[in-house]
């Protein structure tokens, strides 16, 4: 079945340093890419998205591209804040006639940047 | 504010009893989804409803009910509740009935069952 699989946390960084966060999916169809990110506290946000191969979703620094060949969907960013701060997850949805209507989401990353 | 709204926020009762979580979506969606976050599990996609109608299922058990009434507020019911149900229950919204993955999520209800 479609599944989405993340790298495990918690990850510690230092402020401005690199971050990268990495995913990888299964899926059968034609699968939209999603991160969306969770503040303490807070419901999840749709951070960005990717509909099709090669596309690539970016929003508030962070970007990920879309890699059919790798089935690979990596969030990185080049200089984390401290209020980067939160739990990160990566999710597909898969159109075409086996929609179902849901997201299937991977465990999340907690990321924790230090000042 | 994503315009999404849950109540209660907590929820604390016993083994053996039922609650009802309430779900607002934001003005104009029509299709409301609920998750549960738990420590092992993840984030478990549990039912979709769109205009009043279910539209999908995932792993919800069978002592879950849920349904979508005429003004576009949906409820989850959980009954003969057990220790693993403890967990965050998220409600979604979003315009439309094929997920584009857009969802606009509340703040959750935090359930647990002592």
């Amino acid at each position: 079945g479609d599944s989405v699989t993340q790298m495990e946390g918690p990850v510690t960084l230092s402020e401005e340093a690199f971050l990268t966060i990495n995913c990888t999916y299964t899926a059968t169809g034609y699968p939209s890419l999603f991160w969306y990110v969770q503040y303490p506290g807070e419901g999840l946000q749709l951070l960005l998205k990717a509909t099709k191969a090669d596309d690539k979703g970016s929003n508030k620094g962070f970007e990920a591209t879309y890699r059919k060949e790798t089935t690979s969907f990596h969030l990185e960013k080049g200089s984390v804040q401290v209020s980067d701060s939160a739990v990160y997850f990566c999710a597909l949805s898969v159109s075409g006639s086996s929609n179902t209507g849901k997201l299937i989401f991977g465990q999340g990353t907690t990321l924790q940047v230090k000042p | 504010d994503s315009g999404v709204t849950q109540t209660p926020k907590h929820l604390i009762t016993a083994t053996g009893q039922r609650v009802t979580l309430r779900c607002s979506p934001r003005s104009g969606d029509l299709s409301v989804y609920w998750y549960q976050q738990s420590l092992d599990q993840g984030l478990q996609f549990l039912i979709q409803y769109y205009n009043g109608e279910e539209r999908a299922k995932g792993n919800i058990l069978e002592r879950f009910s849920a349904q979508q009434f005429p003004d576009l507020h949906s409820e989850l019911n959980l009954s003969s509740l057990e220790l693993g149900d403890s967990a965050l229950y998220f409600c979604a919204s979003s315009v439309g009935q094929l997920n584009t993955g857009e969802l606009f999520f509340g703040e959750g209800s935090r359930l647990t069952v002592l």
